[in-house]
């Protein structure tokens, strides 16, 4: 199973972009990168999810160099609302729904201050 | 449509016992995982269940088990509590939107063993 490593806190500013990364060194090629935001008490919240390159839905952008051996998730102008546990989660997408084997990263606190 | 149903919210046990955790997925998605989630380890992989079949399992005891019906409904169980299985658990049922795979995660029970 790949490895995930996250910072374990970060802080910013309100309407500041925010670039949270994820390593995952021994990715298998058949994984997928995804990104969940959790809120205390609250299970956590599908965000986004890419396999190379970059990816942008209204809420984030997933940015995945060639090797993917990394992933960067950017949360543009954050808000106090922002401020939650983000979670990298590599996993193989199994065919016919759910995941085959999944490593949930250890998460990033991210604490926005106005 | 109705979200992951998790029941009960809070549970308090004493040590020795048993408990077991239910989970009502998303109408249609037939996958169910589930997690443990404590502040020292995160969150933690179970295992998944698949069309009432166990697909993957994490690395727990076998004290922890778990079952799926014919409806996907999914239950859990926890013989023989020990303190340190104090922790949120929470049951994710999978979805496919376009080309993405995830997760809907349930608001979880809360475990308290005394």
């Amino acid at each position: 199973l790949a490895k995930t490593t996250q910072p374990i806190s970060m802080d910013s500013y309100e309407g500041q972009e925010v670039n949270i990364t994820c390593s995952h060194n021994n990715i298998a090629t058949n994984d997928y990168i995804t990104w969940y935001q959790q809120f205390p008490s609250q299970g956590p919240r599908f965000i986004i999810q890419g396999y190379k390159t970059k990816v942008t839905n209204e809420v984030a952008s997933l940015f995945i160099p060639a090797d993917r051996k990394s992933s960067t998730l950017s949360l543009p102008r954050v808000s106090l609302s922002d401020t939650a546990v983000y979670y990298c989660l590599v996993g193989d997408q199994g065919k016919s729904g759910g995941y085959q084997k999944v490593t949930f990263g250890t998460g990033t606190k991210l604490q926005v201050i106005p | 449509k109705a979200g992951v149903t998790q029941t009960p919210r809070y549970l308090i046990k004493t040590r020795g016992q048993q408990v077991t955790l239910s989970c009502s997925p998303i109408s249609g998605h037939r996958s169910v995982s589930w997690y443990q989630q404590t502040p020292g380890q995160g969150l933690q992989f179970l295992f998944e269940y698949f069309s009432e079949t166990q697909r993957n399992k994490g690395n727990f005891p076998g004290r922890f088990s778990g079952r799926q019906f014919s409806n996907s409904r999914s239950e859990m169980n926890v013989s023989t509590l020990e303190l340190g299985d104090s922790a949120l658990y929470l049951c994710a049922s999978s979805f496919k939107t376009g080309e993405n795979y995830g997760y809907t995660f349930g608001s979880g029970t809360r475990l308290t063993v005394v």
